[in-house]
C-alpha cells in the first residue's frame, strides 16, 4: 500500500531557506500536496504537483519532484516566524478520493 | 466568505453515548470527507462523499457513520464512541478532490 514518510522536525533561522523532504512508495501517483497546519487551526493546502512535472514555483514555494527517487520537497525562500507550522506531505492516486498523508514536519522558525 | 464549520469544536463525552460532529460548507463542493488526526499518526481518512447520497469508505471507518442528504452538510455520526476514538476531527471539502477546504477542527474526548 502508499506509504508517505517525512521527517518529524526542521528548524531554520529567520531569513534562511528551508527544505522540507518527504518521500513516497506509490509509484502510480498522480497527485502529491503540501498542506501547512499552523496550531489550533485546520490544514491549509499550500500547493500541489502533478507527477507528470518536476517542479512548481509560487512566490516564496517551491516544489520538487523526483520521480525516479519518489522524492518530493518543499522549499521556503527567506523564512519567517509565521512559516512555524507542520507541514504534510500527501499524495493521491488519479481515481482514488483516498490521499494518504505523511505524519507531518514541525517547522520551527528562530530568530 | 467561503468556509468549511464544524460543531462542536470540542466535546468531552462517555463511553456509548452516542453524538454527532456536524460539517458544513458553503461552496457547493461535491466531494466532503472526514479525518482523524492522531499523534505520530498523521490525518486518516474515515469516510468520503463525491455527492449527494453518494458515500464511501476510507481507511478507518470502523466505529462511525456518515450521510449525505444535503450537498452543504456532512455530518460524522459515533453510534457508541469508545476511547480509541479519541481524536481531532476534520471535516473537508473541495470540487474534485484536490484542493481541499479544512474545518477548524473538533478535539472530541471519550471517558
Amino acid at each position: 500500500g502508499e506509504d508517505v514518510e517525512q521527517s518529524l522536525f526542521l528548524s531554520v533561522r529567520e531569513g534562511d531557506s528551508s527544505v522540507i523532504n518527504c518521500t513516497y512508495t506509490d509509484s502510480s501517483s498522480t497527485y502529491l500536496y503540501w498542506y501547512k497546519q499552523e496550531p489550533g487551526a485546520g490544514l491549509q493546502l499550500l500547493t500541489y504537483i502533478f507527477s507528470n512535472m518536476d517542479m512548481k514555483q509560487d512566490q516564496r514555494l517551491t516544489v520538487l519532484l523526483n520521480k525516479k527517487d519518489k522524492h518530493l520537497s518543499l522549499r521556503i525562500a527567506d523564512t519567517q516566524t509565521g512559516d512555524s507550522a507542520i507541514y504534510f506531505c500527501a499524495e493521491r492516486i488519479g481515481g482514488s478520493y483516498i490521499p494518504t498523508f505523511g505524519r507531518g514536519t514541525s517547522l520551527i522558525v528562530h530568530p | 466568505e467561503a468556509q468549511v464549520t464544524q460543531n462542536p469544536r470540542y466535546l468531552i463525552t462517555v463511553t456509548g453515548k452516542k453524538l454527532t460532529v456536524t460539517c458544513s460548507q458553503n461552496m457547493n463542493h461535491e466531494y466532503m470527507s472526514w479525518y482523524r488526526q492522531d499523534p505520530g499518526l498523521g490525518l486518516r481518512q474515515i469516510y468520503y462523499s463525491m455527492n449527494v447520497e453518494v458515500t464511501d469508505k476510507g481507511d478507518v471507518p470502523e466505529g462511525y457513520k456518515v450521510s449525505r442528504k444535503e450537498k452543504r452538510n456532512f455530518p460524522l455520526i459515533l453510534e457508541s464512541p469508545s476511547p480509541n476514538q479519541t481524536s481531532l476531527y476534520f471535516c473537508a471539502s473541495s470540487i474534485g478532490g484536490n484542493e481541499q477546504f479544512f474545518g477548524p477542527g473538533t478535539r472530541l474526548t471519550v471517558l
